[in-house]
């Protein structure tokens, strides 16, 4: 079935660090693929998306690359900060049925100063 | 920015009491969702409702579960006789026409059961 595996964490980085979460998904089809960013005692905001093979999906200095041929979506960031700390989710989005969203575990990222 | 809003933010419930989330989503959406995050795991589906009726659900979403969109812009999930396992925080996201569009999530209500 459709699933999502992003790697575990909590992941611990300096300020500055390079970031990466690996992503990587089994689907039907060609589905979107998104980011999604959870602050401490927050909802799920949306970090980026890619709808199709080979898009980059990019905001707030993070990027992502749709890898059709090795089903992967990792995030990356070049220079993180303290302000970055949270719990990122892998997702992609259903193409039947209602269009659900099916997510990845979820790796938490705690940043130092 | 328009935003999918949920109240309460916090529920507190006895047991066996019925509960119900409310949901107003994105006005021109047209796909309704529920997503449940038990504390320190992941986000699992529940429902999907589309063109006033449920479009797909899964094993979570049994008998005890139910949606309605009782007028144009509210979106509820009920619970009839919580269970201490209820105890979670309840996604609302709604998402507009075209596959390729993501869904846009409420902040969540923490659902507490005692």
């Amino acid at each position: 079935g459709d699933s999502v595996t992003q790697m575990e964490g909590p992941v611990t980085l300096s300020e500055e660090a390079f970031l990466t979460i690996n992503c990587t998904y089994t689907a039907t089809g060609y589905p979107s693929l998104f980011w999604y960013v959870q602050y401490p005692g927050e909802g799920l905001q949306l970090l980026l998306k890619a709808t199709k093979a080979d898009d980059k999906g990019s905001n707030k200095g993070f990027e992502a690359t749709y890898r059709k041929e090795t089903t992967s979506f990792h995030l990356e960031k070049g220079s993180v900060q303290v302000s970055d700390s949270a719990v990122y989710f892998c997702a992609h989005a259903s193409n039947t049925g209602g269009f659900k969203t099916i997510f990845g575990a979820g790796t938490r990222l705690f940043v130092k100063a | 920015e328009p935003e999918v809003t949920q109240t309460p933010s916090h529920q507190v419930t006895q047991m066996g009491q019925e509960v119900i989330l409310r949901c107003v989503p994105i006005s021109n959406h047209l796909y309704f969702y529920w997503y449940r995050q038990i504390l320190g795991q992941k986000v699992e589906f529940l429902v999907s409702f589309y063109n006033n009726e449920i479009s797909e659900k899964s094993e979570i979403f049994d008998d005890q579960f139910s949606v309605e969109r009782p007028d144009g812009s509210n979106f509820t999930l009920k619970i009839r006789s919580t269970k201490l396992e209820d105890s979670a925080m309840y996604f609302c996201a709604s998402r507009g026409e075209g596959s390729n569009q993501p869904q846009h999530f409420g902040d969540g209500t923490r659902l507490s059961i005692l």
